[in-house]
This record gives C-alpha cells, structure tokens and sequence, in this order.
C-alpha cells in the first residue's frame, strides 16, 4: 500500500541542536514532496518542496530537505533550531493526490 | 488576500444532526480537499475534487459527502453525525496537481 512514513513522534531539543526529521514514502513512478509545519493552534502552512532539479531544496525559516530518490527518503534539516521552532512538522508526498504522515511533534527548550 | 475559509471554526453538535462545513477559496484553484487531522494519525484525506462537479473519495471517505457546485465552494456534509468524527477538519486548495494546498484555518467539531 501507498504510505508516508515518518519515524520521529516526538523530538525534543535544546535550542542551538540540529535538526533532522526522517520521512521516507513508498509510492512509484514520479512524485512530489513536501514538508509542512503547523504551530500551536493554527492551521499548516508551507515549508519547503521538492518538484524535480537539485535534490536538497531549501524553504522558509532556514530548513532544507534532501531528496534520495534510491532511499525514498526526503528528510527535513536545520543546522541550529529556536523556541520558535516548536511545532508539529508533517511529510506530504503528491501522487494521485496529496498523502500526509503522521506528524512528528517538535519541542525545542530554551 | 488569497485565503482559504472555512466555516465555523468550533462546532458542538449531537448525534444524528445534520450538519455543514463551508469551505471557499478565492483563488481560483482547481483542486480541493477535505482532510480530517486525529492525533497520531496526522491528515487523512476525507474527499477531493479536481474540479467542478468533479469529486472522489479520499482515504476515510465512510459518513461525509461533498459537493463542488461552483469552483470556489466545497461543502463538507455530515448527514448523521457520529461521536467517532470528532476531529480537527482541514480543508485546502491548490491551483493544479503538482502544486501545495493551501489550508484554511481549521473547523474543530466536536459530536456528542
């Protein structure tokens, strides 16, 4: 069956850590792939996305995501996270239509 | 502004009572979708539509229905309300296939 997976449920990190949120994705053929974040309360919002090119794509907010297309895998990377940073980060892979995993909470501590 | 709305944002009801989510997008998009958010379970698709009078199930399709009229419009119908579709609904829209949605603010309903 089709899925998107991401490993990490929860993370916690002091502020100044590196970041790496794992997702890997089982479908075939040609996808695109996203990272979205939702902060406390509110709705989700873009990060970053990956159509085709370069497989590292940056986004917003100082993120980046790796695409490995032999791995099915497109992590999510920042070198050094903030408070700010707290929220709930989600993989989405777009085939027929758009998939979502299941989230991995993100709590950076000051 | 380019904006997804959904309406109510916080809805109480009771078993049974048929109610209505709006959603409108006012840009132009082809594509809408209604997701469902639970914890540990992230977004599942409930209906999507790739364009007017243009509908197809999601992944927990079981006890909704949608209609897409006009473009801009993507009702998401609960005819007979269960206590098991407490959730958060998303719903988003996006210009073409490929694109990312764009998320309205959320409707958070609670069945009792």
């Amino acid at each position: 069956a089709q899925s998107v997976s991401q490993h990490n449920h929860h993370v916690i990190l002091s502020e100044a850590a590196s970041l790496e949120l794992g997702c890997n994705y089982s479908y075939g053929g040609t996808v695109n792939l996203f990272w979205y974040v939702q902060y406390p309360g509110q709705h989700l919002q873009l990060l970053l996305k990956y159509f085709s090119g370069d497989p590292l794509v940056k986004g917003i907010k100082g993120f980046e995501a790796e695409f490995i297309k032999s791995k099915f895998s497109f992590n999510l990377r920042k070198p050094s996270v903030q408070w700010s940073d707290t929220a709930e980060y989600f993989c989405a892979v777009n085939n027929n239509d758009m998939r979502f995993g299941a989230g991995t909470r993100l709590t950076v501590k000051p | 502004e380019a904006q997804v709305t959904q309406n109510p944002r916080y809805l109480i009801t009771v078993t049974g009572k048929k109610l209505t989510v709006t959603c409108s997008q006012n840009m132009n998009h082809e594509y809408m979708s209604w997701y469902r958010q639970d914890p540990g379970l992230g977004l599942r698709q409930i209906y999507y539509s790739m364009n007017v009078e243009v509908t197809d199930k999601g992944d927990v399709p079981e006890g909704y229905k949608v209609s897409r009229k006009e473009k801009r419009n993507f009702p998401l119908i609960l005819e007979s309300p269960s206590p098991n579709q407490t959730s958060l609904y998303f719903c988003a829209s996006r210009e073409r296939r490929g694109n990312g949605y764009t998320f309205g603010s959320g409707t958070r309903l609670t069945v009792v």
